[in-house]
């Protein structure tokens, strides 16, 4: 099993562009999540999703948009890049939500010029 | 609103020392609690959690954490780091209400010195 995985590792935007972080988890999970992490901010909820075709508001949903067509896969779209938006992403997912551990991906180095 | 503290955020410590990481949160129901430890340039992992039962829980390479529902409080504890344990630390609830949300804390940076 290759657990969580996120595509790209890294990427360098100019503002106002835009661009789609993918999220793959093959542990047959229902729920998935996209949090940024800040230096000294810890880790933060942008949005969630509790199945297939659901998503959910999280702490900071502002300027990001996802989609979740598929129980496999969760996407995280920036459509007008910003300099506030420059952080380390990281997907997570878990069977049960809050009763069981979450899995994290590698992360996604996003820099916002 | 449910909160999370981490009142350390950078612990410097020497091989063999003994350590204890705090974690506060704020929620008056059942919770579960985790701890997840982020090795450099890694991804979070698991250290250990809490979801019922007995207080004392162990985890992974020596790592355990107390859960003191009187002080709302899931300290981590090691009796003796070692230096390959430097790595930054969170703590994280899920209020058992039926939200699917955890709750992070803003992370302990530990470093051991060799």
């Amino acid at each position: 099993n290759a657990g969580v995985t996120q595509t790209p590792k890294f990427r360098v935007l100019k503002t106002g562009q835009s661009m789609t972080l993918l999220c793959a988890q093959d542990m047959n999970h229902e729920y998935m999540y996209w949090y940024r992490q800040d230096p000294g901010m810890g880790l933060r909820l942008i949005h969630y999703s509790v199945g297939e075709g659901t998503t959910a508001k999280g702490e900071v949903p502002d300027g990001y948009n996802v989609s979740r067509l598929k129980k496999q896969n969760f996407l995280l779209g920036l459509e007008s890049a910003a300099p506030s938006q420059t952080s380390v992403y990281f997907c997570a997912s878990s069977y049960r939500g809050g009763y069981d551990e979450q899995y994290f991906g590698p992360g996604t180095r996003l820099t916002v010029t | 609103a449910q909160s999370v503290s981490q009142h350390n955020h950078h612990v410097i410590l020497s091989e063999a020392a003994s350590l204890e990481l705090g974690c506060n949160y704020s929620y008056g129901g059942t919770v579960n609690l985790f701890w997840y430890v982020q090795y450099p340039g890694q991804h979070l992992q698991l250290l250990l959690k809490y979801f019922s039962g007995d207080p004392l829980v162990k985890g992974i390479k020596g790592f355990e954490a107390e859960f003191i529902k009187s002080k709302f409080s899931f300290n981590l504890r090691k009796p003796s780091v070692q230096w390959s344990d430097t790595a930054e630390y969170f703590c994280a609830v899920n209020a058992n209400s039926g939200t699917y949300k955890y709750i992070f804390g803003t992370g302990t940076r530990l470093k051991v010195l060799a």
